[in-house]
């Protein structure tokens, strides 16, 4: 089966820009999640999806982060505006049922000077 | 958020020698699970765990559910240099709703 796939691999932009990044997950995975990895961390929880509604988003900073699920299938993750420790890679997984496991995609390293 | 501690940080080993790691957490578990990602790469799941006291293989890993459910463990045995990479452990608390991941246990294996 295709795996998750995530665009763009790598981005850079400068701080108070705008940045979205995409996600398109296994298909018949009905819960899909946007994690957050710093350099030297592990993987943190910003919003979890089943099918096109929110599970939890408690972890997403809400005043310049967004996400949707149109349709609950792809979902892309919005930032504006970037700060500087918005630096890192986000990364999309999905699952069939939550406690099954992820299966998570290459990621988005993103940048921003 | 919960805290799940990895140790060893860091590891460096011979090829061939077997490897230990474990993840440790003040809270109770249902689930484990054990990650490998490589550079640039998303984590792979290697071995899932849903029991106290489960024993779980993966080829040469074998991980398994601590029977407090406050920790576990991950062992490979007869490392090589493609075993390479950072290890995650992810937990899912007894009254949480998600995933929680390790801070991650960085393997280098010398030839």
């Amino acid at each position: 089966e295709a795996g998750v796939a995530q665009s763009p691999r790598y981005k850079i932009i400068e701080k108070r820009q705008s940045v979205a990044f995409w996600c398109n997950p296994i298909s018949g995975h009905a819960t899909l999640y946007w994690y957050q990895q710093i350099l030297g961390q592990g993987p943190k929880l910003l919003i979890q999806f089943q099918n096109n509604g929110v599970v939890d988003d408690s972890q997403l900073p809400k005043d310049r982060f967004s996400a949707e699920r149109l349709k609950g299938v792809d979902s892309t993750l919005k930032i504006q505006p970037a700060k500087l420790e918005d630096s890192a890679v986000y990364l999309c997984a999905s699952s069939f049922q939550p406690l099954g496991g992820y299966t998570f995609g290459s990621g988005t390293r993103l940048t921003v000077v | 958020g919960q805290q799940l501690n990895q140790s060893p940080q860091s590891m460096f080993i011979q090829e061939g020698e077997d490897v230990s790691m474990n993840c440790t957490s003040s809270s109770i578990f249902n689930t484990w699970l054990w990650y490998k990602q490589d550079p640039g790469e998303g984590p792979v799941l290697l071995i899932a765990l849903y029991k106290a006291g489960e024993l779980t293989s993966n080829g040469r890993l074998t991980a398994q559910f601590g029977i407090t459910r406050k920790d576990s463990f991950l062992n490979i045995s007869a490392s090589i240099p493609s075993d390479v990479g950072i290890y995650f452990c992810a937990g899912y608390p007894n009254t949480g709703n998600q995933f929680y991941f390790g801070t991650g246990t960085s393997l280098t294996v010398i030839p």
